[in-house]
Order: structure tokens, then sequence, then C-alpha cells
């Protein structure tokens, strides 16, 4: 959906780099999400935000940060990246009105 | 927060079965349960959903059905074509909840 997008599609970068990945989305949905995909481990949730002052933690938020600059961007660094942190990464957007939820293109990290 | 489970991890039918995937959850709060389907390379994407207030929908060949006393739900696809082969996603959560936890994913595979 051409309605979330995701820079960059593909990055490479060392360990102990600052890397931030962001998304942009028109859809005017309030709930934004970030999600890391692994092999065998599904979707897991890194973070999610209602509005713009309103940051929550998922399941797996340690070693990551995320700013919500406005409603349609969510931004998400790896402070120090580290190499099992190389994963495909998903942002994803709900309308309050809408229970759907609409993925970005992904974001293929990885860090060496 | 929701706990969701979801079984195989793998599943290869011939052409023309049936295939079923079956999830739990563990958060009685939960009363939205989506269906994404990710084909290889691509974003996940809404295929089916079901809410707490009915047992099963069916769309076409695919069909979900739900029993909230057991907290389990299943994703039933008829008459297997192989364009059907991806990787299938159940989810729980509520529809206007901020959060979207989900299964760790069913590799489906369809043999001509």
């Amino acid at each position: 959906d051409a309605d979330v997008t995701q820079t960059p599609r593909n990055r490479i970068t060392k360990t102990g780099k600052r890397i931030m990945l962001e998304c942009s989305q028109t859809k005017g949905h309030d709930r934004m999400y970030w999600y890391r995909q692994d092999p065998g481990l599904g979707l897991q949730l890194i973070y999610y935000s209602f509005d713009v002052k309103d940051i929550n933690k998922g399941e797996i938020s340690d070693g990551y940060s995320v700013s919500r600059q406005a409603q349609a961007k969510f931004s998400l660094s790896l402070e120090s990246a580290i190499p099992n942190q190389t994963a495909l990464y998903f942002c994803a957007t709900r309308g309050a009105g809408s229970a759907e939820a609409f993925f970005g293109q992904g974001t293929r990290l990885t860090v060496v | 927060g929701e706990n969701v489970e979801q079984h195989p991890s793998t599943l290869s039918v011939q052409e023309g079965d049936s295939a079923v995937i079956k999830c739990t959850y563990s958060d009685s709060a939960s009363n939205y349960f989506p269906w994404y389907k990710q084909e290889l390379g691509k974003r996940p994407q809404l295929i089916i959903d079901i809410r707490s207030n009915v047992g099963e929908k069916k769309d076409q060949r695919i069909a979900v059905t739900l029993n909230k006393t057991a907290k389990h739900f299943s994703l039933h696809i008829t008459e297997t074509q192989p364009e059907d082969s991806a990787v299938y996603f159940c989810a729980a959560s509520t529809p206007w909840g901020n959060d979207m936890r989900f299964g760790a994913g069913t590799r489906l595979t369809v043999k001509p």
C-alpha cells in the first residue's frame, strides 16, 4: 500500500552506529506501529503510538527508541546497532475508525 | 499483554486440498482477530477478520472460526491453489485498541 512509506528500503550498517528508520503515511491514521520480523518469529511489536504525545513500549523495545514527529511520521532509532538487530522492520498504521492495519513495504536492516 | 500462539509453523498441502491454521490467545479482553497473508518479499495484507460477536465468517474459499470460551480461532482455506502459498499470520487485539500482537506465522506451501 503506497500510503505507508518506509525509508530506507535496505540498509547495511556497522556495529555501534546509530541508525534511524523512517515511516510516513498519508492515510490520516492516528495509530502507528513498528514491528520486527525474524524468520520463524513472526511480527514482534517494538513500539506503538496513539498520537504525537503517546509512545508505548511493545514486546521487544530494548535497544530501540522512537519519535512521533507528527501524526503522519513515526521514526525508529537504533542508538547503537548490534548484529542481532539484523532483521526486516515494518511500520504499520491503523485508523480510529478501522481495525485493519496497513503495512509499509519494510526495511531490511543488516548490522555487520 | 496479549500472547498469541500459532500452529503449525509450516504446512504443505496438495493443490485442491484444505488447509487449517490454528491460533490461541491469552487476553480474554481481545475481541478482534485478523488474519494476514504475506507473500514472498511483500508486506503483510489483511485477508479476513472476525470480531467476538460472531463464531464464523466466510469469504469465498477462506473462512475463520472463533471459540471465545476456549480462546482459540482458526483459518480454513478450501480448494487450495498454488497462489495461496505464503506466510499467514494471526493476530489479536481490540478493534480500537492501540496494540496488535501477532502469532509467529505459518508458512503454507501448496504443491501443484
